[in-house]
This record gives structure tokens, sequence and C-alpha cells, in this order.
């Protein structure tokens, strides 16, 4: 079975200050991790993906997200946030054995000016 | 290159009726599949399809009919609506063959109001 948590419902931030959203993920093999961000009244669109041997992903927008096997993360991160950043992120896990993906609840970003 | 196209992008149905989601790709994409997207649920994962001819369960399977008799289609039928199914619907597609962590392209959803 997979799984995927992102525990934080919203994550409040500063225009200009880093930010970090949280993802655990959980698999029986290998994962394939990925990123999404949603506007709203609008679909999912690609950030970044996880590709085996980058532990850092550099992905669209400036994002990027650290891999870590031994906590089974997958948080993603931008150096400096906007105020266009404030969106609905949703974290997502596919097992290498299945062919679903799994998204977890979606963390909402708000960037204050 | 349209990507893919959800129909309609609203509509309201009356508690017993049915009625289909279209869902159409221009990717040659063998992998599609359904979500519904409900607050603070995420998405769920209704059905999907590994190619035509060929489809398979989700989570929340029930209530909802799927067939893949093309690559490009991949209909979602509401046997009978219930209020339950109030939703945003998300179809998405993956290419399936080669590389296996390729990422899923998505519609602009389907908001659906059963009343």
């Amino acid at each position: 079975a997979q799984s995927v948590a992102q525990p934080e419902d919203q994550v409040n931030v500063a225009e200009g200050n880093p930010l970090t959203v949280k993802c655990t993920y959980s698999v029986s093999g290998n994962p394939y991790l990925f990123w999404y961000v949603q506007y709203p009244n609008r679909g999912l669109q690609f950030l970044l993906k996880y590709i085996t041997g980058d532990n850092l992903v550099k992905g669209s927008y400036g994002f990027e997200a650290e891999f870590n096997k031994s906590q089974t993360s997958f948080h993603l991160k931008k150096p400096s946030a906007l105020v266009s950043d404030s969106a609905l992120y949703f974290c997502a896990v596919r097992d290498e054995g299945y062919s679903t993906l799994t998204f977890g609840k979606g963390t909402m970003l708000l960037v204050s000016p | 290159n349209a990507g893919v196209t959800q129909t309609p992008k609203f509509q309201v149905l009356k508690t017993g009726q049915s009625m289909t989601l279209q869902c159409a790709q221009d990717m040659n994409h063998e992998y599609m599949s359904w979500y519904r997207q409900d607050p603070g649920m995420g998405l769920r994962l209704i059905h999907y399809s590994v190619g035509a001819g060929i489809t398979d369960q989700g989570e929340v399977p029930n209530g909802y009919n799927v067939s893949r008799s093309t690559t490009e289609d991949f209909p979602l039928r509401l046997l009978s609506a219930a209020p339950s199914q109030t939703s945003v619907y998300f179809c998405a597609s993956k290419r399936e063959s080669g590389a296996r962590n390729t990422e899923a392209f998505f519609g602009q959803g389907t908001r659906l109001t059963v009343v």
C-alpha cells in the first residue's frame, strides 16, 4: 500500500522569507514522488518530481524539494516566497509496483505582502 | 496541443439523475484516471485505466462507472446521482510506457452539484 501525509493544513509566510511545505510518505518499494500546485478554480499543475539519485530536486517557479529516505520525507521549499505562490499544494506518491498515484490532503500556502 | 479536456465545467443534477463526465486527451497517454476533490480530503481516486479496454477501481468507486474504448477518451458515468457525489472531478493522464516516474497531466475539472 502507498500513502502520503501532509501534516499542515495551512502554512503562512511573509513575502521574501523562505518557505517549507512538509510531506511524508509510506511505500513498500521504491517511491516516485511528486509535487503539484492548484490555483483557485484550476486543475493541478506539475511542479517537480523525484528522480532516483538526486536528493535535491529543482522544479518550476523556483521551487525545490529534498528527498530524505531515512525520514521518508519529500519537503517542498523555496528560498524567497512570493505573494503569487499562494495556492494549494499537493504531495503525491507512487510505489514502483503500482500504477496509481496517491495524493495527500493538500496544504494551503498563504504568502502575505 | 490541448492536453486533457474535461466537459462540462459545471453541472447541476437532481438526485437520481444520471450523467456522463467527459475526458479526452491528445497526448497518446496509456494511463487515465478520475479523481474527486473534496474539502479536507485531498484527491481520491475513483477509477483508472492503463490502456484501452482495461479499467480498474480506485479508492472510492461506488456509484460510478467507466469504460475505455479508445486511448483518447475516458468517460465517467454517474448512474444515479446522490448529494454525496457533489464534488469537483478531475481527469488525469500520463504516459505509462518507458520511464515509470512520469508526471500526470490534469484537466481543468468539473464542478458537480447534486440537489
